[in-house]
């Protein structure tokens, strides 16, 4: 089965364009999450969605970055525009949820990860 | 809230060393407990887990169990290789909550031959 599919795995840009990421995750999960990895601040969550539905976007750092959700198997995550400080390798990661299953079952919360997107700008 | 403490190292071992980072949690209700894996230049994948009190994860040779009295989820192996170097992941899950894994710093360990 394939896995949490992230493109690009790598992306260079110069300060000021437009980035969008994308992510295709595991079919049949409802739950997505969009994470950031620096040296600096470790694994950071920005946002996640159940559903489709965006539930907590508190970890977005600004309005540079928005995130969206059209149908259960596409999301993206989109920097305008994009600064130097946004490098880092963005990771989506998927799971499923109770509210998938309709039956009241143990929710591990286990989440599976796409291999990354890194980005860089100049 | 809910949170994660783990040590955040960069540690470096020689083949064959005994291996513990420490976990320790905090958590309403009765989390479910993981240890994930990060290797150079790939995602975050599951290595152990424990959903409940007692029970002992384990997974290529490492072993972590959940001690509610301790709040505590260790992770251990008794004789680490070259290809266990990679950041871990201590993280802990609350059904009902916020649906969001809180994971801990990660931890860098470096295995030298």
């Amino acid at each position: 089965d394939a896995g949490v599919i992230q493109s690009p795995r790598h992306e260079v840009t110069e300060m000021g364009q437009e980035v969008t990421l994308r992510c295709k995750p595991i079919s049949g999960h409802n739950s997505l999450f969009w994470y950031r990895q620096t040296m600096m601040r470790g694994l950071e969550l920005l946002i996640y969605f159940n559903n489709n539905v965006p539930i907590d976007d508190s970890g977005m750092p600004e309005d540079r970055f928005s995130a969206k959700m059209p149908n259960a198997s596409f999301s993206t995550l989109k920097i305008q525009p994009s600064e130097p400080r946004d490098s880092a390798v963005y990771f989506c990661a998927s799971s499923s949820s109770p509210s998938s299953w309709g039956v009241r079952e143990k929710d591990t919360g286990e989440l599976f990860f796409g291999e990354g997107s890194r980005l860089t700008v100049l | 809230g809910n949170s994660v403490t783990q040590m955040e190292g960069p540690v470096t071992l020689s083949e064959e060393a005994f291996l513990t980072i420490n976990c320790t949690y905090t958590a309403t209700g009765y989390p479910s407990l993981f240890w994930y894996v990060q290797y150079p230049g790939e995602g975050l994948q599951l290595l152990l887990k424990a959903t409940k009190a007692d029970d002992k994860g384990s997974n290529k040779g490492f072993e972590a169990t959940y001690r509610k009295e301790t709040t505590s989820f260790h992770l251990e192996k008794g004789s680490v290789q070259v290809s266990d170097s990679a950041v871990y992941f201590c993280a802990l899950y609350t059904q009902g909550g916020s649906e969001k894994l809180v994971f801990g710093k990660g931890m860098k360990l470096t295995v030298n031959p």
